[in-house]
């Protein structure tokens, strides 16, 4: 079994849709939990991190991760033509230890 | 916030020559640097965890006399590809902590 597992996509919804992105994981030692956005040939660019069990809300993007069931996601609201990309969840142990990647789900956003 | 400045953005090198890819910590001191290869189409694989002044962690399976990491100051960190090969062709990120990690724009490289 994968340390980390997400579904690969890809992923195609209509401007203006709620995009639903989801990782399950094994490892019960997994703290923190960051979401990241990757455009083509470029680095990742951290959109959500999390610490623990809980919501959190920034500007359109929601992460949810719940501990029990070892599943996080990432909701994309009003979702844009730009937010077309790889989206990459990303798990680590504690604040500064290594980071274990997702494989990623590429989404497109039709116009 | 923290910002990483990776260079170069692409490379391109011959067979069985060696190439340096650096990466700096523009506004923050990065005790720890990890390295990734990502190749077409997949997900960031970790390579190793370089630390100032000590040597690098390397993750099972990834060759330390092939690819050399060095950490040498707490703003910079260099990966070498020696003898690179055409197998070696990749993309490059280096990422540090802070900032909730924040990763360097990756490197292209292609060996031909």
């Amino acid at each position: 079994q994968k340390e980390v597992e997400q579904d690969p996509g890809p992923l195609s919804v209509p401007e203006g849709a709620i995009v639903s992105l989801n990782c399950t994981y094994s490892n019960s030692a997994f703290q923190y939990f960051m979401w990241y956005r990757q455009y083509s040939r470029k680095g990742p660019e951290l959109l959500m991190y999390t610490y623990s069990s809980g919501n959190k809300e920034d500007g359109r993007f929601t992460a949810q991760v719940d501990k029990s069931s070892k599943y996080i996601s990432l909701f994309i609201r009003d979702s844009q033509p730009s937010d077309s990309a790889t989206y990459l969840c990303a798990l680590c142990r504690t604040s500064y230890d290594k980071v274990i990647f997702g494989p990623g789900t590429s989404l497109s956003v039709i116009p | 916030g923290a910002v990483v400045s990776q260079h170069p953005s692409w490379v391109i090198c011959k067979s069985g020559t060696s190439v340096k890819i650096e990466c700096r910590s523009l506004d923050f001191q990065a005790t720890t640097m990890f390295w990734y290869r990502q190749f077409p189409k997949q997900s960031l694989m970790l390579m190793a965890t370089s630390n100032e002044g000590s040597k690098a962690t390397y993750e099972q399976g990834v060759e330390k006399d092939k690819f050399l990491i060095n950490h040498a100051s707490l703003t910079l960190s260099t990966l070498t590809v020696t003898s690179a090969h055409p197998e070696d062709s990749s993309f490059y990120i280096c990422s540090a902590p802070q900032g909730g990690y924040t990763f360097g724009s990756g490197t292209r490289l292609t060996v031909v």
